[in-house]
């Protein structure tokens, strides 16, 4: 079956560590995203690719860095500069469509949670 | 400022009851409205998509409203069951250049209980 996966499902980070999450679709898409999710509030984009070598901040990039060498693939790394790193974060992807999201839905994978140690 | 307001915040209800969930939204420009179920530990899973000429969806037991121009939309649930019990998310897509922009509520707990 076609999806997104994301590992691991816990992680944990040292005081000036950066830590690497994974995520990998085989829905063929060209769009993925990835997202914050803390509790009480909306998901929050970090940053998202439309297609291969190409990704754009999203609203809280600080801290993030992300590459996208492969259409499958879309590793979210976690620096040591994001002072507040505790949250769940979820990737997602879509057909890339010109003009904007269109009608297409976002597929989630079943996201990361990531704590402080 | 772009936002998306759910209510209530949480809401707890007895298995085979209906509810109804709220959410208005200040979003412009306006593209499509989206309702997603995210079970506890799991990613969301889209429920329905509606664009502003859409003032009614359905997907099973699950029924989506529309109005576009009071900018509310409610997901009315009918029998409820115990596998209900989710947060559920309303989110507007912007009308954007590359990529499209979502704005996500913060969503309603519902509870199913027997």
């Amino acid at each position: 079956d076609g999806g997104i996966t994301q590992s691991p499902k816990y992680l944990f980070r040292k005081e000036g560590q950066n830590v690497t999450l994974s995520c990998e679709q085989n829905l063929n898409h060209d769009a993925m995203y990835w997202y914050r999710q803390d509790p009480g509030q909306g998901l929050r984009l970090i940053y998202y690719s439309q297609i291969v070598n190409d990704f754009q901040k999203g609203d809280i990039a600080e801290g993030y860095s992300v590459s996208r060498e492969k259409k499958e693939s879309f590793p979210l790394t976690v620096t040591s500069a994001q002072k507040n790193p505790t949250a769940f974060y979820l990737c997602a992807s879509t057909t890339r469509l010109v003009g904007g999201l269109g009608v297409k839905p976002q597929h989630f994978g079943d996201g990361t949670r990531l704590s402080i140690l | 400022k772009n936002q998306v307001e759910q209510s209530p915040q949480s809401l707890i209800i007895l298995e085979g009851k209906n509810c109804t969930l709220q959410c208005n939204y200040t979003v412009s420009p306006f593209s499509n409205l989206r309702w997603y179920k995210q079970d506890t530990g799991r990613g969301p899973v889209s429920l329905t998509i509606m664009t502003f000429s859409e003032n009614t969806k359905s997907n099973g037991r699950y029924t989506a409203t529309l109005d576009a121009d009071t900018k509310q939309s409610s997901l009315h649930i009918t029998a409820s069951q115990l596998s209900d019990s989710a947060s559920y998310i309303c989110v507007v897509a912007l009308i954007y250049n590359q990529g499209g922009k979502l704005i996500f509520g913060q969503g309603t707990e519902l509870s199913v209980k027997p």
